[in-house]
């Protein structure tokens, strides 16, 4: 089955800094999502970007299909930032996970 | 709108227990699904439903059981608790709208299998 690849595994910022999160998945696709989940456990969907460019905020995200690979980015990050980022690929009627990047946002 | 519940939030049970995880929504959504969540991984997609009476396995199915008598509700049942079940459940319902899915997750439900 398809499988999907997160890097770095782990990333330590301080406050104010910039980040890239990348996600590699192993076949085409015709949609991709990406989650936050806060300390909490929640998880959040911040964006479904099948391919180009979004931005939300200090969040924006790229999908280079034809290339397999999409890049989140976050700027001036926060404390608040802080958690796990997931990307997540749809296979038929399911999502398949990533391990994730744990993102640690000091002050 | 309360968007997707689960209850409980944390519960302990013993090896060859049973017990009944609920989830409800109230959006409307055709779509819901069960994941649990180990450390260090991903989520895994264990059981969905497309419609009130129509479920289907995911990737880890094994020892679970799901029913989907109405749109607002998806119980997920753990017959007989083994320690390997020890996790977060996930249950998230979820709608298409313009050729994009759009995803929404319930605070999860900790489970401790002694």
């Amino acid at each position: 089955g398809i499988q999907v690849e997160q890097s770095p595994p782990d990333l330590i910022l301080q406050e104010g800094a910039n980040s890239t999160l990348r996600c590699n998945f192993s076949d085409s696709v015709n949609n991709l999502q990406w989650f936050h989940q806060n300390p909490w456990g929640q998880l959040i969907n911040l964006f479904y970007i099948p391919s180009g460019t979004k931005q939300n905020g200090r969040l924006s995200a790229t999908t280079v299909a034809t290339e397999r690979y999409s890049l989140l980015y976050i700027s001036s990050s926060q404390t608040t930032d802080s958690g796990v980022y997931f990307c997540a690929i749809h296979s038929g009627t399911a999502l398949i996970f990533g391990k994730g990047t744990t993102l640690s946002v000091s002050s | 709108n309360a968007g997707v519940t689960q209850t409980p939030k944390f519960q302990v049970l013993k090896t060859g227990q049973s017990m009944t995880l609920q989830c409800a929504q109230d959006m409307n959504h055709e779509y819901m699904s069960w994941y649990r969540q180990d450390p260090g991984m991903g989520l895994r997609l264990i059981h969905y439903s497309v419609g009130a009476g129509i479920t289907d396995q995911g990737e880890v199915p094994n020892g679970y059981n799901v029913s989907r008598s109405t749109t607002e509700d998806f119980p997920l049942r753990l017959l007989s608790a083994a320690p390997s079940q020890t996790s977060v459940y996930f249950c998230a319902s979820s709608y298409w709208d313009t050729g994009r899915e759009t995803q929404y997750f319930g605070p999860g439900t900790r489970l401790l299998v002694l």
